[in-house]
């Protein structure tokens, strides 16, 4: 069984430039994440999607960071305009349902110039 | 929200140690996992666990979900096992929240 897949694994932007990081999950998994992980910190929630609902987004800087799941399935995480603090790991995760083992993708790591 | 403690923060081992690493939380819990990130940085899920005892391998955990803590046992600890661990928990509204991890160094 494929995991969870993300790409790119990398990106270095200059600030102001918009970014963009893409997460499938694994096939038949109707709750899909997305976390942020600071250096040295645990990783944080910045949206929860069921299906193709943003059910939980109170996290999400929303002034500059969008996220869409259009079909339920794959999911897209942009960042417009990014700023040098944007500077961190995004991860993506997913779980059969809500309050069910997630499992993670290997991350982008972004950095801002 | 919930408060999530992890003990030690950091811990070094000699390969064949045994060691414990503790996870406190504040509030009831639907859910309770532990991670292990490794050095390039996948988060690797090793249990999920919101009651009781399950053992992998050289690993277990324990939680005790009436006084609000979770135990991971490494036996017999190896290089590979190094890394970070990470325990998260939620509370009703299933949101999960991490600890600030405890970085494992195993030297051969």
């Amino acid at each position: 069984e494929a995991g969870v897949v993300q790409s790119p694994r990398y990106k270095i932007i200059e600030k102001k430039q918009p970014v963009a990081f893409w997460c499938n999950p694994i096939s038949g998994h109707n709750t899909l994440y997305w976390y942020l992980q600071n250096l040295g910190q645990g990783p944080e929630l910045l949206i929860r999607y069921e299906n193709e609902e943003a059910v939980d987004d109170s996290q999400l800087p929303k002034d500059r960071f969008s996220a869409e799941r259009l079909k339920g399935v794959d999911s897209t995480l942009k960042i417009q305009p990014a700023e040098l603090g944007d500077s961190a790991v995004y991860l993506c995760a997913s779980s059969l349902s809500l309050g069910g083992t997630q499992y993670f993708g290997p991350g982008t790591r972004l950095l801002v110039l | 929200g919930i408060q999530v403690e992890q003990s030690p923060p950091d811990l070094i081992l000699q390969e064949g140690a045994n060691s414990t690493l503790r996870c406190n939380f504040s509030d009831s819990v639907n859910n309770l996992q532990w991670f292990h990130q490794n050095p390039w940085g996948q988060l690797i899920n090793l249990f999920y666990i919101p009651s009781g005892t399950k053992q992998n391998g050289r690993l277990s955990a324990t939680t005790v979900a009436t006084e609000r803590y979770s135990l991971l046992y490494i036996s017999s600890s190896q290089t590979t096992d190094s890394g970070v661990y990470f325990c998260a928990s939620n509370g009703g509204n299933y949101k999960l929240t991490f600890g600030k991890g405890t970085l494992l160094t195993v030297n051969p």
